[in-house]
């Protein structure tokens, strides 16, 4: 089944120790999604790659970063892990090429634990 | 996109239909209402969408008013497995490549 993957699922890191998190896609959608959600509240959306252009939102901290090397795969990268990053990190795709469904797949998520 | 105004949290007993309702009294002419759902530890889930026009599909019902202001998702049989954040979402189709806009949502419990 075309879906989203996040590897992995639970990620333990070191207080300001950069980390790395992974998102693959086999839906061929154009834009991929990262999305924070901490413990009670809804995901908020970091930023997203349309095709190969960046995007980020105003107020995402400038110690995440992302990457996108190709179509299938995107990455987040958090270059000090403060304890207020520990979070579930939701990545999301979706297509906007003309006649496809405009719909967004989510994927399980990675649940950052910092310390 | 217009804002939306959900309850916190809702209780439904299983095998009962259960109706979630969602304010969204700014809504404009071109926009749609999303529903979406996030079982704990996964990722949101689609539900439905629609524009004025009453809508279903397997998993739910959408019942949006006739001046498109409030609307009412229904699970006509709910199940444990339906115990999740329901979030209300209004956007244009489409609506760009930007993200969705979650809310606060509402919790459903669905009791034994």
């Amino acid at each position: 089944d075309a879906m989203v993957i996040q590897n992995p699922r639970y990620q333990v890191t070191q207080f300001g120790k950069p980390v790395t998190l992974s998102c693959s896609q086999t839906l061929n959608h154009n834009v991929m999604y990262w999305y924070q959600q901490k413990s009670s509240q809804a995901p908020k959306l970091l930023f997203h790659y349309y095709d190969k252009d960046f995007n980020n939102e105003a107020d995402t901290p400038d110690n995440f970063q992302s990457r996108r090397p190709n179509t299938s795969f995107c990455f987040l990268d958090i270059r000090s892990p403060g304890l207020g990053d520990a979070a579930m990190y939701l990545c999301a795709t979706s297509s906007r090429r003309t006649g496809d469904n405009y719909g967004y797949t989510f994927g399980s998520g990675t649940r950052l634990t910092v310390v | 996109d217009a804002k939306t105004t959900q309850p916190p949290s809702m209780d439904c007993a299983e095998g009962r239909a259960a109706n979630l309702p969602c304010n969204h009294s700014t809504i404009s002419g071109n926009e749609y209402v999303y529903w979406y759902r996030q079982i704990h530890s996964q990722g949101p889930q689609y539900i439905i969408h629609g524009l004025k026009n009453n809508e279903t599909n397997e998993m739910a019902s959408l019942i949006i008013t006739e001046d498109r202001k409030s609307s009412t998702l229904i699970l006509p049989h709910a199940t444990l497995r339906d115990t999740a954040v329901y979030y209300c979402i209004v956007r244009m189709y489409g609506g760009g490549a930007d993200g969705l806009t979650f809310g606060k949502g509402t919790h459903l419990i669905i009791q034994p």
